[in-house]
């Protein structure tokens, strides 16, 4: 069975860092494009970005291009999103992705809510 | 880039009724559209790829249309677990993931 299982929600103050992080179980890890979406309190889906295990090819939406770090190890099958320093704008509730075979996400995390207040 | 709209914004039906939401591409796009339901506290879910695979477990009621700038979500009698909103998504070319705005299927 497939899961992609999300570490805990994270409370944090704007400036600090943080990663989040994401392991996929039950598929071969490495030949999957693993990922990230945004969902904002009450608002909709924003892709933020994917990457490919294997080579660690990674594609970054526009809108979070030098914003965030998308990263993974394969050897603990595991995929993180990576901020230097938060803003309260990055408040948040993250889900982590696999890309199936068509360019569509077959398989969701359960998601990490990122709290960013001072 | 493509921007994709979704109409309605919110969809207000009743049990048994057939919904039918749009998603609109600002360009011509190929048959990379996909549709995902997402329940208030849960990750979103995927129902259809490829414009109208439905993927695996997910009720024949649902099905998908469309081509180059105009798609559909069909629910052809809706049941009370079908209260979500419902979002298309497209892939392009060159690597970039859009999401349509969202429509919510309230009841009536």
């Amino acid at each position: 069975e497939v899961q992609l299982v999300q570490s805990g929600a994270e409370v944090k103050k704007p400036g600090e860092s943080l990663e989040i992080s994401c392991k996929g179980s039950g598929y071969s890890f490495t030949n999957y494009w693993i990922g990230w979406v945004r969902q904002k309190p009450g608002k909709g889906l924003e892709w933020m970005g994917l990457m490919y295990p294997a080579d660690s090819d990674t594609r970054y939406s526009p809108s979070f291009q030098g914003q965030v770090t998308i990263s993974a190890d394969k050897s603990i099958i595991t995929a993180y999103l990576q901020w230097s320093s938060l803003k309260a704008s990055d408040t948040a509730m993250y889900y982590c992705v696999r890309q199936g075979a068509g360019g569509y996400f077959d398989y969701w995390g359960q998601g990490t809510l990122v709290t960013v207040s001072s | 880039d493509i921007q994709m709209t979704q109409s309605p914004s919110t969809l207000s039906a009743s049990v048994g009724d057939r919904v039918t939401i749009t998603c609109r591409a600002s360009q011509s796009i190929p048959s990379w559209l996909a549709w995902y339901q997402q329940k208030p506290g849960k990750a979103p879910k995927l129902l259809i790829y490829k414009t109208s695979t439905l993927q695996s477990g997910v009720p024949s009621r649902f099905s998908g249309s469309g081509s180059e700038t105009e798609f559909t979500l069909t629910i052809s009698s809706l049941q009370p677990d079908d209260f979500a909103t419902y979002y298309c998504q497209h892939y392009s070319s060159n690597s970039l993931w859009t999401f349509g705005q969202g429509t919510k299927v309230e009841i009536k």
